[in-house]
């Protein structure tokens, strides 16, 4: 089955500066890959995703991008805030097989913005 | 509305209690999923059902027992659990199980918090 790997788990930044959380996936037949944002007690919420037929996604300080060939994703939040402070994953789902509609997570990574 | 409702927010149960998790869209999704999340760990993926039938069943001990009586509703019912089980229950759905499609994307209920004791 679909294995994912991700970094780094924890990551401390100061405000306003870039972050950077990177993913590997085994699975060459995955073709979706979202990113969620969990604050403690909340939900996972979706706050990018990506295809497999598309290479870079953007929206406002979020950007994910990936490379099929080397199968990995990275998840890039610029100009962070404090309350971007949370815990993010990211995963992986296949187009078909045991693994057609199953979201295989990472295991996470603690982002703290200072002030 | 994108909402997932989870009833109930939190349940505290004993080892030989039956108890049910509900779960509710009006999103018109056919495909709904049940992901149990210990802390500090991610979401681990435990049943799918697609158009109201058992699509995925991720070897889940018989103590849990997923139901969907109609396209909008999805149960797990519980019992005989044991401590180890105490974790978030998570709902989820989306409009089909091809997530590869452009615009399906799971929508994650609050959850359930569950401690059996």
């Amino acid at each position: 089955g679909e294995n994912v790997e991700q970094h780094p788990s924890t990551l401390s930044v100061q405000e306003g500066d870039s972050a950077v959380i990177k993913c590997t996936y085994s699975d060459s037949a995955s073709n979706y890959f979202p990113w969620y944002k969990q604050e403690l007690g909340k939900r996972p919420q979706l706050i990018i995703d990506i295809r497999s037929n598309v290479g870079e996604k953007k929206d406002q300080r979020i950007a994910v991008t990936l490379n099929k060939t080397a199968k990995h994703f990275s998840l890039h939040i610029t100009e962070t805030q404090p309350e971007d402070s949370a815990v993010y994953f990211c995963a992986a789902s296949g187009a078909g097989g045991t693994s057609y509609g199953k979201l295989t997570f990472g295991q996470g990574t603690i982002l703290t913005v200072h002030p | 509305d994108t909402e997932v409702t989870q009833t109930p927010k939190h349940l505290v149960m004993g080892m030989t209690n039956k108890k049910s998790l509900k779960c509710e869209q009006h999103m018109g999704h056919r495909a709904m999923y049940w992901y149990k999340q210990k802390a500090k760990k991610p979401p681990e993926l435990m049943f799918v059902y697609s158009y109201e039938k058992l699509s995925i069943n991720e070897s889940v001990p018989s103590r849990f027992s997923p139901e969907c009586p109609n396209s909008s509703l999805l149960n797990l019912h519980l019992h005989a659990l044991q401590p180890e089980d105490s974790a978030l229950y998570l709902c989820a759905s989306s409009q089909s199980q091809g997530l590869g499609i452009s615009g399906n994307t799971i929508y994650f209920g609050e959850g359930s918090w569950l401690t059996v004791v």
